[in-house]
């Protein structure tokens, strides 16, 4: 039962280098979706995919790319990272059932990035 | 933005006492939903009360709604060492797109419990 997979976990970059980050679920859920969480605060949402074939803004997008690959993975892409964006960054899926509103999300367990 | 807000920010207790967080948020919801973290681990999903129950129970766990007062509880009883975590809510709100639902969270309460 591996549910929602994270890779790296931890990760150490210079400012200016590119980074993936990558997801990958295997619950068959429809949504999937990019936070992140800093010290004293809640998670806030960078991006998410409705579905296979669609992405949209979340609250905290900019800086951020994301690619849904496919149903089971989305992946996170820092372009030219930035010491503001040190952070835990989390991926969480939901959705058997398509467009059920009152449904759970699942978490990985994050990866931990530092930007120099 | 923040939707819910925890209260208190940190709770201490002792082991088998009953711990009570609270979540008050400012938008109409299609739903509440309580979510646990512990320390360097991912959230785990606790429970989920739709904006029409007004309780809901699974286990050690009680959930309250009032929605006149945008206000939420989580009860849990008789705790144990192991319910040492910080405990989110988050909400969705009215409105949210078909398909997809954006989970607005708070800063969470940050639960200890003493052996």
């Amino acid at each position: 039962n591996a549910g929602v997979t994270q890779t790296p976990k931890f990760q150490v970059l210079k400012t200016g280098q590119s980074m993936t980050l990558q997801c990958a679920q295997d619950m068959n859920h429809n949504s999937m979706y990019w936070y992140r969480q800093d010290p004293g605060m809640g998670l806030r949402l960078i991006y998410y995919s409705a579905s296979e074939g669609t992405t949209d803004k979340g609250e905290v997008p900019n800086g951020y790319n994301v690619s849904r690959l496919n149903k089971r993975e989305f992946s996170l892409r820092l372009e030219s990272a930035a010491p503001s964006q040190t952070s835990v960054y989390f991926c969480a899926s939901s959705g058997k059932e398509f467009a059920v509103i009152n449904q759970p999300q699942h978490f990985g367990d994050g990866t931990r990035l530092s930007i120099l | 933005s923040q939707q819910g807000e925890e209260d208190p920010q940190a709770l201490s207790i002792q082991e088998g006492e009953n711990a009570t967080m609270n979540c008050s948020y400012k938008t109409s919801i299609n739903n509440l939903q309580w979510y646990r973290q512990n320390s360097g681990r991912g959230l785990v999903h606790l429970i989920l009360i739709r904006s029409n129950e007004r309780e809901k129970h699974s286990g050690r766990l009680r959930v309250t709604l009032d929605t006149s007062k945008k206000s939420s509880s989580l009860l849990i009883t008789a705790s144990r060492a192991a319910d040492t975590a910080s405990y989110f809510c988050a909400t969705v709100p009215v409105g949210s797109g078909a398909g997809s639902y954006q989970l607005t969270f708070g800063k969470g309460t940050k639960l200890s419990v003493i052996p």
